[in-house]
């Protein structure tokens, strides 16, 4: 079965930078984008970007564009997702995605990755 | 646009039907039929329950459907029953991205 499982939580400071990883297994890793998604407690979901482990093509949400960086590595089936500068408004559950390129649809999800930015 | 327009919060009892909207532009949810809707219980992943405006993965009890006219999606869940209970988003791809609506909280 599909499966994408993500790393733990992270505790950083103010400025920092965290890096995020989803092992994905159950499926062809390269037919699929990885999307990653956030939530800010007792907030809605926001898109942050996506890539492709095949080509590499990458795409980011303006908000976050400069301060982060997604990547793949295919001998591993992980994807990645490095986050720089960190503001308490970075704060936030962390998913990743399984993106159909098909239907721009996220069809599986990791089970989130909390993030804490804390002086 | 930061995110698609949808209410707040949404109310049946068991057995009737709600139905939840998600207004964008023609940008978006318009421009595209790529809109698929989520739902979220507390503490858990979203999961994928229409996409495509209204095609359902499969498990997805055909409770569940959408439409879209114009710039407005729709989610209707029918025959509403307790475990329908949570938070629905809707999103649309909008030509070099996605963008998610701000979210309903369905009580039941």
């Amino acid at each position: 079965q599909v499966l994408l499982v993500q790393s733990g939580t992270e505790v950083k400071k103010p400025g920092a930078s965290v890096k995020v990883s989803c092992k994905a297994s159950g499926y062809t890793f390269s037919n699929y984008d990885i999307s990653w998604v956030r939530q800010a407690p007792g907030q809605g979901l926001e898109w942050i970007g996506c890539i492709s482990p095949y080509n590499g093509y990458r795409i980011y949400a303006q908000r976050v564009q400069g301060r982060v960086t997604l990547t793949t590595d295919t001998s591993t089936t992980t994807g990645y997702m490095e986050l720089r500068s960190l503001n308490s408004d970075d704060a936030a559950v962390y998913y990743c995605a399984r993106g159909d390129p098909g239907s721009s649809s996220f069809d599986y999800w990791g089970q989130g990755t909390l993030v804490t930015v804390s002086s | 646009q930061s995110a698609l327009t949808q209410p707040p919060s949404a109310s049946g009892s068991p057995g009737q039907s709600v139905t939840i909207s998600c207004t964008g532009t023609s940008s978006d949810v318009g421009g595209y039929n790529y809109v698929s809707w989520y739902q979220q219980h507390p503490g858990k992943a979203p999961k994928l329950m229409i996409y495509e405006v209204n095609k359902r993965p499969s498990g997805v009890p055909d409770r569940f459907s959408g439409s879209k006219s114009g710039n407005t999606a729709s989610l209707t869940v029918s025959g509403l029953q307790t475990e329908d209970e949570a938070d629905y988003y809707c999103s649309s791809y909008t030509g070099s991205s996605n963008i998610f609506g701000t979210g309903t909280k369905v009580t039941v």
